[in-house]
């Protein structure tokens, strides 16, 4: 049972043009979203986060919007740079257990063209 | 400049033998944890551990052990008993275990059985 989905494997964007990811959660007793950007070979590198008790937070090119209602969040990209090339994942966490236990979704691959 | 290292990057298993990856970190980070990351799927928790000499399993720890005798370390052992150890290993570290903490990644290392 897949409790955080990227439905979308692959996203191509222009360069310049924005470009918008999207994650789905099932379990709503989740409270803190996160995105990671990695490059093959590589960790994922911690982009931007968000708490359930807000619905955007903004960080330079990059913007996480979260639909609690809905359970869905996306993350904006404007503008998208070639260096933006990367594997996505959203995690997503819940404190109910007492830990700080992340649940990945499985990424999506974005290519931004020059 | 602070961060995890992993190491080795790249280490091959022969069937029966048992092999350790280190995870070292030097961010002062209570937490930590051992994710695995196989073809098309996200992150999958193995191992954490929210402060030394204390760590839980995640949800896929069968045939891996880990330690935390120092709040910098966190070896995984990779046993005979894992009958698919091939796979991407991610080392992580949070602040603490606690909420809305995001999570630091190291660059892996690359298991494959000879």
């Amino acid at each position: 049972d897949q409790q955080v989905k990227q439905n979308s494997p692959s996203l191509s964007v222009q360069e310049g043009r924005i470009s918008i990811l999207n994650c789905d959660y099932t379990n709503s007793m989740f409270d803190y979203f996160l995105w990671y950007k990695k490059y093959p070979a590589e960790g994922p590198t911690f982009l931007i986060s968000i708490s359930s008790i807000k619905d955007k937070n903004e960080d330079g090119r990059f913007t996480v919007f979260l639909n609690k209602s809905a359970k869905h969040l996306s993350l904006h990209i404007v503008p998208s740079q070639p260096g933006d090339s990367a594997v996505y994942f959203c995690a997503a966490s819940t404190f109910g257990g007492a830990t700080n236990k992340l649940i990945f979704g499985t990424g999506t691959l974005l290519a931004v063209q020059p | 400049d602070g961060g995890i290292t992993q190491s080795p990057k790249y280490l091959f298993r022969k069937e029966g033998q048992n092999v350790t990856l280190s995870c070292e970190q030097n961010l002062n980070h209570d937490a930590m944890y051992w994710y695995r990351q196989d073809p098309g799927q996200g992150l999958r928790l193995i191992y954490y551990s929210q402060i030394v000499n204390d760590f839980q399993k995640g949800d896929i720890a069968e045939g891996y052990s880990v330690s935390r005798e120092k709040k910098e370390s966190f070896p995984l052992t990779v046993t005979s008993a894992q009958k698919n150890p091939t796979a991407f290993y991610l080392c992580a570290s949070s602040k603490s275990g606690g909420p809305n903490q995001p999570q630091h990644f190291g660059d892996g290392t690359r298991l494959s059985i000879l």
